[in-house]
């Protein structure tokens, strides 16, 4: 069981560049999103999406842009990066948008811009 | 959209039962509560989730009164292994709607 996926693990950039941070899930999930979470801080919500095709911003979403052409995968762009974007992400998943349901989050990724 | 008070920190000893209250004074009628469990260098991991009365588990349980305004974590008879940040969330569907706040942050010793 793979659950959710995300790669790279770490990653240092410099001013300006751009990357990808990618999620994938294996568990046909509709729901995924993009969390951010500074030193000491709780998760803050960068963008979401209900369904392949769909997607919406979070309490974060400056400087990041998502798409969902899959139900499985659920990339993370930062088109100029900023050491403001310094930080843990991490992406999760979920069956629905249901009162009871649960979120299943992936290992993290650690960047650091210059 | 229920916002929640949790302590900062707790402390405790492995094998002692440990209680984290969270309290939700505006909780709406249909938001449910869930705690979630995170390790450092690791995402949120969920524990448990109730909406009234008591809710066990094989790794904790959950009690809220009946006015549900609060809620209270119990593990039991906790090991250097559950040394971790602890998340009390409220929302009633939606993830959109969740706030992570700071958590409390649990340190069990020897």
């Amino acid at each position: 069981n793979a659950g959710v996926t995300q790669t790279p693990k770490f990653q240092v950039l410099k001013t300006g560049q751009s990357m990808t941070l990618q999620c994938a899930q294996d568990m046909n999930h509709e729901y995924m999103s993009w969390y951010r979470q500074d030193p000491g801080m709780g998760l803050r919500l960068i963008h979401y999406s209900v369904g392949a095709g769909i997607t919406d911003q979070g309490e974060v979403p400056n400087g990041y842009n998502v798409s969902r052409s899959t139900t499985e995968d659920f990339p993370l762009r930062l088109l100029s990066a900023a050491p403001s974007q310094t930080s843990v992400y991490f992406c999760a998943s979920s069956p629905g948008t249901g009162q009871n349901e649960k979120l299943f989050f992936g290992s993290g990724t650690q960047l650091s811009v210059l | 959209l229920a916002k929640t008070t949790q302590p900062i920190s707790m402390d405790s000893y492995e094998g002692q039962e440990v209680n984290i209250t969270c309290s939700h004074n505006n909780i709406a009628t249909n938001d449910y509560i869930t705690w979630y469990q995170q390790f450092p260098s690791q995402g949120p991991r969920f524990i448990i989730q109730g909406y009234k009365t008591k809710v066990t588990n094989e790794v904790a349980s959950l009690f809220i009164p009946a006015d549900r305004k609060s809620s209270t974590l119990s593990l039991p008879r906790v090991s250097l292994s559950d040394t971790a940040v602890y998340y009390c969330l409220v929302a009633a569907g939606g993830f959109q709607k969740l706030v992570f706040g700071t958590g409390t942050r649990l340190l069990v010793s020897p």
